[in-house]
């Protein structure tokens, strides 16, 4: 058990639909990171936060954002989803923004 | 930018024999580089990981990983391999300064056969 926390573990929904994924990073952690796992496109890094401040962005669709609250979980919105979309999300956590990230054990998207 | 090559996507072995994962990367900066890895159905663990200091890194389970600068390898091996260790196995790289993100290769999914 890495510390990490995400919800919900699986999520099923239709085309054009909008979702939100949760992430709670290990304690004392302050930056988080989103990744999506796809046959097709490997691991792919999506976005970074700091301490409730966006630091990076990687191949994130204009359909997706997200952000990190004041308690220093984070959120990922996906909309106007598509078949493509569906995917593993995982989220990691480190404890600033150069040191080891711990995963969390994903979200499973399907998109249907 | 930086990349990462596994250069097998699929290993097959026998229990208990050796077994080498190969990993090159690219990168004109600095890196950190590790290795994790996947069980069925499961998030991404952290196998063992090299920041600086000796080139050999031990990490869990058994495994340990060597990185060779000249080379731009990092790649892992376990001695004598167990039935559990059937997973998929992910290189990556972050850069020392600057983004942290992880880049990683397309993994190498270790089969162990009895």
């Amino acid at each position: 058990d890495s510390g990490v926390t995400q919800t919900p573990k699986h999520l099923i929904t239709a085309t054009g639909q909008r979702v939100t994924l949760r992430c709670s990073p290990r304690s004392g952690d302050l930056s988080v990171y989103w990744y999506q796992q796809s046959l097709d496109q490997g691991l792919q890094f999506l976005i970074h936060y700091y301490n409730g401040e966006e630091r990076a962005k990687g191949n994130i669709l204009e359909r997706f954002s997200a952000q990190q609250f004041p308690d220093l979980h984070s959120e990922l919105n996906l909309s106007s989803l598509e078949l493509g979309d569906s995917a593993l999300y995982f989220c990691a956590s480190s404890l600033t923004g150069g040191d080891t990230q711990y995963f969390g054990p994903g979200t499973r998207l399907t998109v249907l | 930018a930086q990349s990462v090559t596994q250069l097998d996507s699929q290993v097959p072995v026998f229990e208990e024999a050796p077994v080498e994962l190969r990993c090159n990367y690219s990168s004109s900066v600095s890196v950190y580089l590790f290795w994790y890895v996947q069980y069925p159905n499961q998030g991404l663990q952290l196998l063992l990981k090299y920041l600086s200091g000796s080139t050999l890194v031990k990490g869990i389970n058994g495994f340990e990983a060597e990185f060779n600068k000249s080379q731009t390898s990092f790649h892992l091996r376990k001695p004598s391999v167990h039935i559990s260790d059937t997973a998929e196995y992910f290189c990556a790289v972050s850069r020392i300064q600057g983004a942290q993100k992880l880049v990683f290769g397309q993994g190498t999914r270790l089969t162990i056969n009895p």
